[in-house]
């Protein structure tokens, strides 16, 4: 199973929205609504922000939000704020396998 | 809290074997699926495996199947994954993570990571 392709890099100055992208197949991201969102700061364990698509967890601010358009699953930021600089890791259920991650996108907060 | 506790990283020479533990607190252990997921120095997230909540299904990662094997015992509240033929590709911080469970459905998610032990394969 192929990871789950992001954008290596993005980034935004405070206050505007950015959003990550995670391009995958009917095997997996098409397939399933069964996408989830990961931000990881360094050296830390990620953390969930959103499931099956656009559910956000208890406790996660309403800044970020999820879709999806066919095959691509989208994760926005809005109100981009200092402490959203961090890694994103997109996640599907796919139909070879529970998980398949996505490559990772660093957002920079200029 | 509700708290999962790696242990048992370590360096290991290629061909070796390693077993990480994880200890679970704060939550009723044989209520949920386990998984263990791994980050290689720089890279990505990768999934390995996953154990359902009694232990008798278990799923693996087509780059770890036939060499790592994952169980757990309820009655200690610890999720294991024993690690054999270990090559250098397997470097990387395990971590071990809970399955979402919100209300009566499980999701296709993580809601509760370890720390993460670094396993590190090298001569």
């Amino acid at each position: 199973q192929s990871a789950l392709t992001q954008p290596a890099s993005l980034s935004g100055s405070p206050g505007q929205s950015i959003t990550i992208s995670c391009t995958g197949t009917s095997s997996d991201v098409g397939g399933y609504n069964y996408v989830s969102w990961y931000q990881q700061h360094p050296g830390k364990a990620p953390k969930l922000m959103i499931y099956d698509v656009s559910n956000r967890p208890s406790g996660v601010s309403n800044r970020f939000s999820g879709s999806k358009s066919g095959n691509t699953a989208s994760l926005t930021i809005s109100g981009l704020q200092a402490e959203d600089e961090a890694d994103y890791y997109c996640s599907s259920h796919t139909n070879s396998s529970p998980y398949v991650f996505g490559t990772g996108t660093k957002v920079t907060v200029l | 809290e509700v708290q999962l506790l790696e242990s048992g990283g370590g360096l290991v020479q290629p061909g070796g074997s390693l077993r990480l533990s994880c200890a679970a607190s704060g939550f009723t252990f044989n209520n949920y699926a386990m998984s263990w997921v791994r980050q290689a120095p720089g890279k990505g997230l990768e999934w390995v495996s996953s154990v359902g909540h009694s232990g008798t299904d278990t799923y693996y990662a087509d780059s770890v199947k036939g060499r790592f094997t994952i169980a757990r015992d309820n009655s200690k509240n610890t999720l294991y994954l024993q690690m054999n033929s270990l090559r250098a590709e397997d470097t990387a911080v395990y971590y071990c993570a809970r399955k979402y469970y919100y209300g009566s459905r499980a999701y296709y998610s993580f809601d509760i990571w370890g720390q993460g032990t670094m396993v590190t394969v090298s001569s």
